[in-house]
């Protein structure tokens, strides 16, 4: 069956990096494309952006360019998130979905960024 | 960008009654591939968000057939024809049609 599974919950400080992935499962990685998805604390959903997976080309939402980066391990069916220069706003849940109309979601990834 | 107005903000109902969500767009939805891209998508406390409804009305496989999805242009809902305790979380409504993609800012459903 289709999954996607995320890398586990990160506490990190103020500056630091973090690098969250997401293995694609039970399908053919490159047949979709990947978006992220980030949920602050008690919050809405937020489109940060997406990933093809066919060509490796990501594309950030406004908000989220600088300091993202989308990447791919193809081979290994997976995509990956990094923040650099992290801040206490980043603290979020972030999700994987497939597609641009997400029929598969991740479990969701939990950054804690705090001093 | 194109701002999902969902109303209400929360419903309160009990087992059985019926439930609609509101989602109005700031643009029409219409891509010009001729497909609206407006997806429906519950998240249940604590878990990820899932997908419930794709393309307006189009259900997925699994969902409840009590669930439906209606709507065109600028003007969306979502109805629950009988609700049942574990439709209770936070539905959005959201739009892949135009660049960013935007999502509602979430309806909760409480059961009484």
């Amino acid at each position: 069956q289709i999954q996607l599974v995320q890398s586990g919950p990160e506490l990190k400080k103020p500056g630091e990096s973090v690098k969250i992935s997401c293995k694609a499962s039970g399908y053919t990685f490159t047949d979709y494309a990947m978006h992220w998805v980030k949920q602050a604390p008690g919050k809405g959903l937020k489109w940060m952006g997406w990933i093809n997976t066919y060509t490796g080309k990501p594309t950030y939402a406004d908000d989220f360019k600088g300091r993202f980066v989308f990447s791919l391990e193809a081979s290994a069916s997976t995509a990956n998130l990094q923040i650099s220069n992290l801040k206490n706003e980043d603290t979020a849940t972030y999700f994987c979905a497939r597609g641009a109309t997400t029929d598969y979601w991740g479990q969701g990834v939990m950054v804690t960024v705090s001093s | 960008d194109v701002v999902m107005t969902q109303t209400p903000v929360s419903l309160s109902l009990a087992i059985g009654q019926p439930a609609s969500i509101s989602c109005k767009s700031s643009q029409s939805l219409v891509h010009s591939d001729g497909k609206t891209y407006l997806s429906w998508i519950l998240q249940r406390p604590g878990q990820s968000p899932k997908r419930l409804i794709y393309l307006v009305s189009k259900l997925d496989s699994g969902v409840p057939d009590r669930f439906s999805g209606s709507g065109s242009e600028t003007e969306f809902t979502l109805k629950i024809s009988r609700v049942e305790a574990e439709d209770l979380g936070v539905y959005y409504c959201w739009q892949a049609t135009h660049f960013p993609l935007t999502f509602g800012s979430g309806t909760k459903l409480e059961i009484k």
